[in-house]
Formats: structure tokens, C-alpha cells, sequence
């Protein structure tokens, strides 16, 4: 079965450095999101993507964040200058674009930063 | 704007019990529910998708169920095995957009 892919599993940053987080979203999807959680909290929506354009992004997903899919299979998250709050675990999702499909999750990157 | 909340926080039951676990969410203009199951630092497995014009989905000893008009939602597991203990999360879906996430029940059976 297809899946989403996400790397690295782990990512250990020095605050203020950027950090890239990496998916690769499944075949034949067309909506990609970014989503996090930060340890013992709920699952946050950040940003999705439609058309090669972000088509709703939440609060959280502020000037440091951008996204890109710079090639026809990956999908990356950039978070320009890191925070010690950005420390969370990262899910990138994609879903096929009818409303009654289902978003499928990477494994996620752990974000961790010093 | 959508919120779900799920309870209980935690559930501990003994093998072979059957249980149920609840999701609620306050604006029933949803197109779908989803669970998931997450073990401790993974990803987010899909459980079962239930649409909105449906009232239950099956898959295994899994059922989930559906009441838009209420609010509410439940997953039912039968014959609970020590490998389903996890954390289960709710979230609900209106359309094209981001999902909406509860907190999630962690669940503990123990042998």
C-alpha cells in the first residue's frame, strides 16, 4: 500500500539555525498538509497545499515557516530561524482531494531543539 | 469553529473486555470522522474513515459509529488484546480542509 514518507526520523537543531523537514506525499494525491504535535498536547493543523499554493494555514504557521514542493514528489517545510518551542513532532499528510477521502500520515520527524 | 474533545483521557481494562471510546464535536458540518491510533513517539495509523452519510464503518474487531445530529462519535473494540493498547484520536473532517484533532484516549489493556 502507498504511503507517505517523511525524513529525517529525528532532527536535532541548535535554536536560531533552519531546519528543512522532508516528505514525500503519495502518487497520485494532490492536497498536502503539515501538521505537529508537540509532546502530551492535540495534533495542529499548520499549512496545506493545493496547486502549488498554500490554500489555508493556521495561526501558528508564521512568518519562519514556509513550505515548497520544489520537485513532482517532495513536499518540505522549512522553519527559518528555530525556536526552543518548535521542538514537537512534525506529520506531513496527503489526501487524494475529494472531501470524502482520507488524509493519509507520514511517520512523522521528531523535532528537537537545544 | 470545530472542537472535539474525547473521553476518557485514559482507559485501563483487562484482556478480552470489550470497550468503547467517545469523540464529540461541536459543529456537525462535517464530511467524515476519522481515528487514528498512535503508539508512543510513532505516526498516526488511519483506523476507519466513517462518512457522513453513514452510521457505522467495520473493519476487524474495530466499529465505529456516527451520530452527526449529536455530536458524537465512538469506537467500539471487541475482545481488547494487549497490542491494542495505544493512544486513539478523533478527528473530524468538513471538506478540503485541515483536520480537526481531539486529544486522544490512551488505552491500556493489560494481560
Amino acid at each position: 500500500e502507498p504511503e507517505v514518507t517523511q525524513t529525517p526520523s529525528h532532527q536535532v537543531t541548535q535554536m536560531g539555525q533552519e531546519v528543512i523537514l522532508r516528505c514525500v506525499p503519495i502518487s497520485n494525491h494532490l492536497y498536502f498538509y503539515w501538521y505537529r504535535q508537540i509532546l502530551g498536547q492535540k495534533v495542529e493543523f499548520l499549512v496545506s497545499f493545493y496547486n502549488n499554493e498554500i490554500s489555508e494555514k493556521s495561526e501558528i504557521f508564521d512568518d519562519q515557516f514556509s513550505v515548497e514542493r520544489p520537485d513532482g514528489s517532495n513536499f518540505t517545510l522549512k522553519i527559518r530561524s528555530t525556536k526552543l518551542e518548535d521542538s514537537a513532532m512534525y506529520f506531513c499528510a496527503s489526501s487524494q482531494g475529494t472531501p470524502n477521502q482520507p488524509q493519509h500520515f507520514g511517520d512523522g520527524t521528531r523535532l528537537s531543539i537545544l | 469553529k470545530q472542537e472535539v474533545t474525547q473521553i476518557p483521557a485514559a482507559l485501563s481494562v483487562p484482556e478480552g473486555e470489550n470497550l468503547v471510546l467517545n469523540c464529540s464535536f461541536t459543529d456537525s458540518a462535517i464530511y467524515n470522522l476519522q481515528w487514528f491510533r498512535q503508539d508512543p513517539g510513532k505516526g498516526l495509523t488511519s483506523l476507519l474513515l466513517i462518512q457522513s452519510s453513514q452510521r457505522e464503518q467495520t473493519s476487524g474487531r474495530l466499529n465505529a459509529s456516527l451520530d452527526k445530529s449529536s455530536g458524537r462519535s465512538t469506537l467500539y473494540i471487541a475482545a481488547s488484546q494487549p497490542g491494542d493498547s495505544a493512544t486513539y484520536l478523533c478527528a473530524a473532517n468538513s471538506g478540503n480542509t485541515p483536520l480537526v484533532f481531539g486529544k486522544g484516549t490512551r488505552l491500556s489493556v493489560i494481560a
